[in-house]
Formats: C-alpha cells, structure tokens, sequence
C-alpha cells in the first residue's frame, strides 16, 4: 500500500467547506485512493475512494491531481457532527483487501 | 438493522484470563476482519477471514485465535491476557470481488486488562 502524509490537525467553520490534503507521491498506477473517517468512540466509516478521476458521492468529493500523486477530499458544507479524525489511505484492493491506515488528520468543525 | 454488531461493548478482565470478542455481520460480505487500535489511536489490522478461511495474519501473538464458524461471524479469542492487550477492537467486513474495498467497522469492543 502507498505511504500517505497528511496534516496533524486542521479546523473548519461550520458552514464552510473543509478540504483536507493527502500526499501520496509512491502511487502506483493500481492503487485506489480511499478515505474513511472515525468520529470518537466509534468504528471507522467509508468516504468515499478514487483511482483517477475526481469523485462525489452524498458525502463528499474527491479531487485527485493529474500525476495522482496527491489528492484533497472535500466536505462542501461542513457540520460539528464531523467533527472526525479522516484516514487517506493508498489500496490496490487485490487478494488481501487489506487496508493500512496512518495517523490521520483530525478535523475539527467549531461553531 | 445493525450491519457488523460486536458483544460485548465493553469488557473489563484481570490479566492471565481468557476471553472472547463476537463480531456478527448481516451484509452478505464474504470477508471479515479484526483491527486493534491502541491507547495511541493506532488502527492495525491484525486478521482477515474469507469464507472461513484465514487470508491475513498480521504477525499477532499466537494467544489471539480468531475463529470463522461461518461467513457471517468472526470471533477472537484471547488466552493469557496482558496488560498490552488492552485495546479497542474493531471487526470489520467487506465484500471481496467488488470493485472496491468499503469496509464496514463495528462499533469496537473496549478491552481493559488489569
């Protein structure tokens, strides 16, 4: 799975869209990038993944650049309730499915 | 409609025992998965079921044995336990064939050796 680096910690204003980077410049070519988030106390939740095109689904968008070595998911409008830690992760799926997540960027949306 | 439900919630246990963790899921996924997340937050996983078979063992301490008496279920059980095993659980499925790997988490047991 590809190495991903992300922000720490970031903050958004509720209302406002909050647009959270992701690094992944060892990509290869097979290797979807997914994202997922874990609101406290709670079982990581799927976001939304792409390979190469930009993405949106209910929840959010994903855009991912040209050389796909880095992408920025978007929350168009966000709400305290995400409030989350958000894991970018690099996967090609295959025979494991195995998903390798990192630090994550904590978001947090202040009123 | 619960989607992967884990019992117990919470689990409180002196070091040395032996216990164990439940994960049901009702999606029809063929796949499941233990992860454990330590007091640092970190989220690793450590074995993946398909179709009762192991496919993923993540170098884990052979006091943890999971076990798959079906697709819908995934069980861990720990011997011995340690004050290092206390953690959140997590089990999680997924489809294997789809086109994408989502993975549905539990909720997570929390697990507190004394």
């Amino acid at each position: 799975d590809a190495k991903t680096t992300q922000p720490t910690s970031m903050d958004c204003a509720e209302g406002r869209a909050a647009n959270l980077p992701c690094n992944h410049s060892t990509i290869s070519g097979n290797e979807y990038v997914y994202w997922y988030r874990q609101i406290h106390s709670q079982g990581p939740q799927y976001i939304i993944h792409g390979l190469k095109n930009n993405e949106t689904n209910e929840m959010a968008s994903l855009i991912i650049t040209e050389d796909r070595k880095s992408s920025t998911l978007i929350l168009p409008h966000a709400t305290l309730r995400d409030t989350a830690v958000y894991y970018c992760i690099g996967n090609s799926g295959g025979s494991n499915y195995k998903l390798t997540f990192g630090k994550g960027t904590l978001l947090t949306v202040n009123p | 409609d619960t989607a992967v439900s884990q019992t117990p919630k919470y689990l409180v246990t002196q070091m040395g025992n032996d216990k164990s963790i439940k994960c049901e899921q009702n999606l029809g996924h063929d796949t499941m998965y233990w992860y454990k997340q330590d007091s640092k937050k970190f989220l690793k996983i450590m074995f993946s079921y398909n179709n009762k078979e192991l496919i993923i063992n993540e170098t884990v301490p052979n006091r943890f044995s999971p076990k798959s008496p079906d697709k819908a279920h995934l069980n861990l059980h720990i011997n011995s336990l340690e004050l290092g095993d206390s953690a959140v659980y997590f089990c999680a499925s997924t489809r294997r064939g789809s086109s994408y790997n989502e993975q549905f988490f539990g909720p997570g047991t929390r697990l507190t050796v004394l």
